[in-house]
């Protein structure tokens, strides 16, 4: 089954740029979507089909897919985008699978 | 607005089954997938399954599959899903979630999350 591997954390201080990788086999092919998710809150989504983000996102969430590897980019951090994200892909088109999630921490 | 609301909080004991609800509002809920998705505490997301609120069809994760089973109510824009045989590693909040469709599309909309406890 496929596969999607996150690092565990991520550290940033406010006002500097966080990058958080996603990593699976040909995964440029694939679409990628990132969804955040705050302590005792369900997940919202934050980035679809790689890169687009939905009404209420702001600019400074941004998201690409290349190669075996999407990132998901914050510019300009701020301590409300402490949150653990999770990236997402479908296997096969019919099974949805997630990351093991990163939990962001802005210092 | 668009809304997945759940049913309240269950705690079964292992080897029972439970059964939770998703009622959707706001859209077609014929036009939009539903998806549970589960996350045990302190870990992160898992997929369990998806229907198909037009067809009846669904699709399960591989480990989960003969233990899960979803379905819907079109007459009242409601999804269930039923996990049999509990065991206490099935202790997790249970979310549903839509999707446009399947393979290029994401859960834009997310239910509040049912707790499911299992415990002798």
């Amino acid at each position: 089954s496929y596969e999607l591997t996150q690092p565990p954390s991520v550290s940033v201080s406010p006002g500097q740029t966080a990058s958080i990788t996603c990593s699976g086999d040909k995964l440029g092919i694939k679409y990628a979507f990132w969804y955040q998710q705050k302590p005792g809150q369900s997940p919202v989504l934050v980035i679809h089909q790689n890169s687009r983000r939905p009404s209420g996102i702001p600019e400074r969430i941004s998201g690409s897919n290349s190669g075996n590897t999407a990132t998901l980019t914050i510019s300009g951090t701020q301590a409300m985008d402490e949150a653990d994200y999770y990236c997402q892909a479908w296997d096969s088109n019919i099974a949805v699978v997630f990351g093991g999630g990163t939990k962001l921490t802005v210092l | 607005q668009v809304q997945l609301v759940q049913s309240g909080a269950e705690v079964k004991k292992p080897g029972a089954s439970v059964k939770v609800s998703c009622k959707a509002s706001g859209y077609t809920f014929t036009a939009y997938y539903i998806h549970w998705v589960r996350q045990a505490p302190g870990q992160g997301l898992e997929w369990v399954g998806w229907i198909n609120p037009n067809s009846g069809g669904t699709n399960y994760a591989q480990n989960l599959q003969g233990w899960v089973t979803v379905t819907r109510d079109t007459s009242i824009s409601t999804v269930y899903m039923e996990v049999s045989r509990l065991r206490s590693d099935d202790t997790a909040v249970y979310y549903c979630a839509r999707s446009p469709g399947i393979s290029n599309y994401a859960m834009d909309v997310w239910g509040q999350g049912t707790t499911v406890t299992v415990s002798s």
